[in-house]
């Protein structure tokens, strides 16, 4: 099972900024957080990681809570194509690879 | 910027048929994976593939499906004898070993529909 939480969906007017959270309240210490999006049926899209500092890269942000029990996914500025599917994932150690397990994810909406 | 190609975008095939989906990983890449969503669900992890043998695999990808890397270049999945349950997004996905590169990226996938 997915060892994350998070709203099934969201609505967000164009041009403001998408705040997507998640809950990872079982995270162990060496394990990422991952932030992907799905648009229609197509293949995830990598968005951003971290472990426990915040990060920012050109198409998001991501904060993370001290205790790393929560983090939540920024996208400054939504336009009409950020309109997805956005799956937070806890990427672990397991069985000798390091294979995703998706959760349900947010649908996030944006509006005109 | 490099990525995940696969190929067929769509497959159609009738039941009890074999198919092959084909995927090229990003080309500095050593790990490889399988993914498959069927419609309306989750997408769900089939396997692993690493330095030519299976890492990891679920329990989903039972003995009708096989992986391989046949050349430098192409990783397959292919399934035997497929069942009308096997309709579904097939996401190939490859990375690099070490640090930040660690991330996994997908293939815009492959949909398979069995007749």
């Amino acid at each position: 099972d997915a060892k994350t939480t998070q709203p099934p969906s969201m609505d967000c007017a164009e041009g403001r900024a998408a705040n997507l959270p998640c809950n990872h309240s079982t995270i162990s210490g060496n394990e990422y957080v991952y932030w992907y999006r799905q648009i229609h049926s197509q293949g995830p899209q990598y968005i951003i990681h971290g472990l426990k500092n915040n990060e920012t890269n050109e198409m998001a942000s991501l904060i993370i809570t001290e205790d790393r029990k929560s983090s939540t996914l920024i996208l400054p500025h939504a336009t009409l194509r950020d309109t997805a599917v956005y799956y937070c994932i806890v990427r672990g150690f397991t069985s000798g690879t390091y294979k995703y397990i998706f959760g349900t994810g947010t649908r996030l909406k944006v509006l005109a | 910027e490099p990525e995940v190609t696969q190929t067929p975008s769509h497959q159609v095939t009738q039941m009890g048929q074999e198919v092959i989906l084909r995927c090229v990983p990003i080309s500095n890449h050593l790990y490889f994976y399988w993914y498959r969503q069927i419609l309306g669900q989750k997408v769900e992890f089939l396997v692993s593939f690493y330095n030519n043998e299976i890492s990891e695999k679920s329990e989903i990808f039972d003995d009708q499906f096989s992986v391989e890397r046949p050349d430098g270049s192409n990783f397959t999945l292919k399934i035997r004898s497929t069942k009308l349950e096997d309709s579904a997004m097939y996401f190939c996905a490859s990375r690099n070993p070490s640090g930040r590169q660690e991330t996994q990226y997908f293939g815009p996938g492959t949909r398979l529909l069995v007749l």
